[in-house]
């Protein structure tokens, strides 16, 4: 079946614009998670949902920083007033429920000039 | 101290020899353990998780766990070249989470 699928892959933009990155699970999971990855470390934790609500939002960096996930599937990673250090690769990852494991997209790389 | 802890490398071995991927933990309350195999450029893949003390095997994979200790490895046997990759080794504590540490990167010499 088809795996999680993210949008764009890949990303660039201007200093102090507003970005919206864009994931989409595998059809049935519940529980869906965002991560940030820099060159040369694992992936950081941001987000995650269960269902609708934003059951652990304790990794946002700061307040420019939001996701939705209005209906339970799709979930967006909204990011205002971007800064250079914001730039990274955008991961997002699903899973049946909290207990499974999580399976990641492939990625948007987000580049801030 | 980093909450999970991997060396860097990179672990070169020759084909066919036995890979021997490290990683520690911080958190004892953490329940779940996860390896992740990450080409260059590519995002991570599930590889093997393990929840209990002992070993796993899967194929050419074995993930074992020492809560006491708190290490967990990956032992990949008959390695190849397409195993040269970065290990990510992620733990989840009492939360739903990944902690994720910096990753071993694995060279498979021909």
């Amino acid at each position: 079946g088809a795996g999680v699928s993210q949008t764009p892959s890949n990303k660039v933009t201007e200093k102090g614009k507003y970005v919206e990155l864009r994931c989409d699970p595998i059809s049935g999971h519940t529980a869906l998670y965002w991560y940030r990855q820099s060159l040369g470390q694992g992936p950081e934790f941001l987000i995650y949902f269960q269902g609708t609500g934003a059951a652990d939002d304790s990794g946002l960096p700061n307040d420019r920083f939001f996701a939705v996930r209005p209906e339970g599937s799709v979930s967006t990673l909204k990011i205002q007033r971007t800064e250079r250090g914001d730039s990274a690769v955008y991961l997002c990852a699903s899973s049946l429920t909290l207990d499974n494991e999580q399976f990641f997209g492939p990625g948007t790389r987000l580049t801030v000039l | 101290q980093k909450e999970v802890e991997q060396n860097s490398g990179p672990l070169s071995v020759p084909e066919g020899a036995i890979a021997s991927l490290n990683c520690t933990y911080s958190d004892r309350g953490s329940q779940s353990f996860f390896w992740y195999r990450q080409y260059s450029g590519k995002s991570p893949e599930l590889i093997m998780f393990i929840y209990s003390n002992g070993d796993k095997e899967d194929g050419r994979f074995t993930a074992q766990l020492n809560k006491a200790s708190q290490y967990v490895s990956l032992l990949i046997r008959d390695s190849q070249p397409s195993d040269s990759a970065t290990y990510l080794c992620a733990v989840k504590p009492s939360s739903y989470k990944l902690i994720f540490g910096s990753g071993t990167r694995l060279l498979v010499r021909p």
